[in-house]
């Protein structure tokens, strides 16, 4: 299982874009990276997932280079309500029997007005 | 169209006893994971089910145990809680061919005296 490392904490202000990177340097051929969100006192909620290059939808932006041992996720013009905990997931999506999703201490980005 | 729902919210037990939390997954979803969060940290994977079966397992013992029923929900029961069971008790659905995009419920704070 690839093991992943974030920042433990970032702060930002409202309107800025956030960048946050993880990385994941043991990254296998069939991975994916999945980067969810969690507020205080509930479960996580899945934000996007990406193999290579630039996924974007209508929350975030990931960039993942060519070597794939690293990504960013990427918030733009955040508000105080991003205030959350980001974790980065690394795994092959498929329901193998290699499956354990490992969440470790997520980065904590704290938005201020 | 209904999301993860899970029971009780809230529940509050003594050492040494046994509690039993229940889970219905998303609408389509038939994997369900279930999860375990203390406070501060990010969640840990007890163990996920699949066609009624525990396909795989995280660093639980025993006295966690699962079942998946025919309609998918699931069941996590804990026998002889200690004090360290005290968490954040979280269920996730997804899809076989997509277990990194799992949408969690609210949870089951569970807290033993």
């Amino acid at each position: 299982l690839a093991k992943t490392t974030q920042p433990i904490s970032m702060d930002s202000y409202e309107g800025q874009e956030v960048n946050i990177t993880c990385s994941h340097n043991n990254i296998a051929t069939n991975d994916y990276i999945t980067w969810y969100q969690q507020f205080p006192s509930q479960g996580p909620r899945f934000i996007i997932q990406g193999y290579k290059t630039k996924v974007t939808n209508e929350v975030a932006s990931l960039f993942i280079p060519a070597d794939r041992k690293s990504s960013t996720l990427s918030l733009p013009r955040v508000s105080l309500s991003d205030t959350a905990v980001y974790y980065c997931l690394v795994g092959d999506r498929r329901n193998t029997g290699g499956f354990k999703t490992i969440f470790g201490a997520g980065t904590r980005l704290f938005v201020k007005a | 169209d209904a999301g993860v729902t899970q029971s009780p919210t809230h529940l509050i037990k003594t050492r040494g006893q046994q509690v039993t939390l229940r889970c219905s997954p998303k609408s389509g979803h038939d994997t369900v994971s279930w999860y375990q969060q203390a406070l501060g940290q990010g969640p840990q994977f007890i163990f996920q089910y699949y066609e009624e079966e525990e396909r795989q397992r995280g660093n639980f013992p025993d006295r966690f145990s699962g079942h998946q029923f025919p309609n998918y929900s699931s069941e996590l029961n804990v026998n002889a809680l200690l004090l360290g069971d005290s968490a954040l008790y979280l269920c996730a659905s997804s899809f076989p061919q997509a277990v990194y995009e799992q949408y969690f419920g609210p949870g089951t704070r569970l807290t033993v005296t």
